[in-house]
Parts: structure tokens; C-alpha cells; sequence
């Protein structure tokens, strides 16, 4: 069975600052690992995807992901966060010939002006 | 881009009464998927769908839950007698050829049981 979890159910940056968000998973085969992030009243809209190609994963609005297969990690980063970056964001893990994705808890990032 | 769309936005029913779910996946994918958040908790997959029939169901989708695909278009997920527990956010997901695609999400439909 395949699961995450994300460490910090809040996480509180200034505008500009490093955005950090921690993801290990757990799966016994190798695994497909995505992060999405949701807005107020909105759905899940997918940030990136690792499925295993490059280890680092470049997706939408400057985040990137590291998939480190010795350390169970996909974590999240974003070098400069901005006020629009506020939202909650979820890891999610599947396995090749796995319908369903696994979700994390979810971190919300507050972003000070 | 196109979009899975979720009807009604929010959905407010008696408890014991049989609620309908709609969503519209983007036209040319194959999966469908149903998943719920209950409020604080993780989202939770609930079940797949491909080929009309289901692929895979966790053990929340029980005898109370099925899932339908009525036409070309649009996927349901009818919870027959509802429960207080059955309060929740329900998504509706869909993707091109399951497993490997990234699913693709509507805004969710909010189910309340009074």
C-alpha cells in the first residue's frame, strides 16, 4: 500500500522568502508521486508530477519538486513565494498499475506581506 | 482548458434520503474517480471507473454508494440512504488512461446531512 505524509500542517512565509513543503511517502514498488494545491472553494489543480523520469520536476507558478528515492522525500519548493501562493497544498502518491491516488493531510501556506 | 465540472456546488439533504452527485469529466478522458474530504481529514479515494464498471472501490464505498455513467456525458455517484457521517467535500477526478495520467479535478460538490 502507498502513502504520504506531509510534516507541517501550516507553514507561515514572507513574501519573497523560501517556500518549503515536506513530503515522504511510502510504497513498495516505485512510485508515481504528485503534488496538487487548492484554492478557496476551488479543486485540486495539479502543481507537477514525478513518474519516474527526472528526479527534478519543474511545474507551474516556479515550484519544483525533488523526488530522492534514498530518503522516501518529494519535497516542494518554491524559491520566492508570492501573496497569490496562499493556498493548501497536497502530496499524493500512486503506484504504476494503481488507479487511485493517496493523499497527504494537506499544508496550508500563509504568505506575510 | 477543458474542465471536469461538479454539480450542484453545495448540497444540503435530510438524513435517509438518497442523494445524486453529477459530474461532467473532460470529453476525451477514460477514467473517472470519486473521492471525498470529510472536514480536517485527508481526501479519501472512494472509487474508479473506466469502461462502464468499476475498476476499483475502497472499503468507505460500500452497498449505500454506486456510481453511474448515464450517457456520454456525465458520471454519478448516488449515496442511497445518507448518514451524518457522509458529510463531506466529494470531488470528481477523471484522466486520460488511469494509471501513470495526473487526475484532473472538479471544484467539488459539499454534501451536508442534517
Amino acid at each position: 500500500a502507498q502513502s504520504v505524509t506531509q510534516l507541517g500542517s501550516h507553514v507561515s512565509v514572507s513574501e519573497g522568502a523560501l517556500v518549503l513543503l515536506r513530503c515522504n511517502y511510502s510504497s513498495s514498488v516505485p512510485p508515481y508521486l504528485f503534488w496538487y494545491v487548492q484554492y478557496p472553494n476551488q479543486g485540486l489543480q495539479l502543481l507537477l508530477k514525478y513518474t519516474s523520469a527526472a528526479t527534478l520536476v519543474k511545474g507551474i507558478n516556479g515550484f519544483e519538486a525533488e523526488f530522492k528515492k534514498s530518503e522516501t522525500s518529494f519535497h516542494l519548493t518554491k524559491p520566492s513565494a508570492h501573496m497569490s501562493d496562499a493556498a493548501e497544498y497536497f502530496c499524493a502518491v500512486s503506484a504504476p498499475n494503481d488507479y487511485k491516488l493517496s493523499f497527504g493531510a494537506g499544508t496550508t501556506v500563509t504568505v506575510r506581506a | 482548458e477543458p474542465e471536469v465540472t461538479q454539480t450542484p456546488s453545495h448540497q444540503v439533504t435530510q438524513m435517509g434520503q438518497e442523494v445524486i452527485l453529477r459530474c461532467v469529466p473532460i470529453s476525451n478522458h477514460l477514467y473517472f474517480y470519486w473521492y471525498r474530504q470529510i472536514l480536517g481529514q485527508k481526501v479519501e479515494f472512494l472509487v474508479s471507473f473506466y469502461n462502464n464498471e468499476i475498476s476499483e472501490k475502497s472499503e468507505i464505498f460500500d452497498d449505500q454508494f454506486s456510481v453511474e455513467r448515464p450517457d456520454g456525458s456525465n458520471f454519478t455517484l448516488k449515496i442511497r440512504s445518507t448518514k451524518l457521517e457522509d458529510s463531506a467535500m466529494y470531488f470528481c477526478a477523471s484522466n486520460p488512461t488511469g494509471t501513470n495520467q495526473p487526475q484532473h479535478f472538479g471544484d467539488g460538490t459539499r454534501l451536508s446531512i442534517l
